[in-house]
């Protein structure tokens, strides 16, 4: 069985740095093709996504916050940290970590993290 | 463009078909994934790739694809199915980096 579990701070202060831990289990980031994203999504509204990290340690960031993003992974902890820069208010979000799997032309994620709620605001 | 459409809001009677679909350029060259969520939970898969379910989603769902345009199609929609359902895709770039559309909220009358 699959699992995902996202852990971090629940209120940081605008201009602060978050960082956010996913802890996994059922599957190894080191086998091929095995991946795993961030998403986000702010209270009433859509999902975003933030970044990927896969087996290779090849990272892919959203164009528009790439510049904020860090995301690594430590494969014998089975974890995947992902900090972001400069938090600000509009950042206040649910923070979902996911399995990320794909083939030639598609790219899904399963199953998700129960999400953790991070609020931005002094 | 890295941006994916869909209807905000779309109802269906109970037990008939329901059609909510995402439109985007990447939809050309990729094909969608599809979650339904729930208020207060995570998202889950119910359709991947060309028209692909996950174990234990239910067969009245299916994925389509035709041009810049991704279905997701419930038939026999039931009370469950209520839900906000949101599609993605791989981007136009031709990495991994993926786009969601807006989300489709789905009111079974």
């Amino acid at each position: 069985q699959v699992t995902l579990r996202e852990s971090g701070p629940a209120l940081v202060k605008p201009t602060q740095t978050l960082t956010l831990t996913c802890t996994f289990s059922g599957f190894s980031l080191s086998t091929s093709g095995m991946c795993v994203s961030w998403i986000r999504q702010p209270p009433g509204k859509a999902l975003e996504w933030l970044a990927l990290i896969d087996w290779d340690d090849d990272k892919y960031y959203s164009t528009s916050l790439k510049t904020r993003l860090t995301i690594s992974k430590d494969t014998s902890k089975n974890q995947v940290v992902l900090t972001m820069t400069n938090m600000d208010p509009v950042d206040t979000a649910t923070y979902y970590c996911a399995r990320t799997l794909y083939g030639d032309y598609v790219t899904w994620f399963d199953p998700w993290g129960q999400g953790t709620l991070v609020t931005v605001s002094s | 463009s890295s941006e994916l459409t869909q209807d905000p809001a779309v109802s269906v009677a109970l037990g008939q078909t329901v059609r909510i679909t995402c439109q985007g350029d990447s939809l050309r060259s990729y094909y969608a994934s599809w979650y339904q969520q729930k208020p207060g939970q995570a998202p889950v898969l119910v359709i991947y790739g060309k028209n692909n379910r996950p174990s234990g989603i239910p067969d009245r769902f299916s994925g389509s694809s035709s041009g810049n345009t991704a279905s997701l199609t419930i038939t026999g929609a039931q009370a469950e199915d209520e839900a906000d359902y949101y599609c993605n895709s791989r981007d136009s770039s031709g990495n991994h980096r993926v786009v969601f559309g807006g989300g489709t909220k789905l009111t079974v009358l």
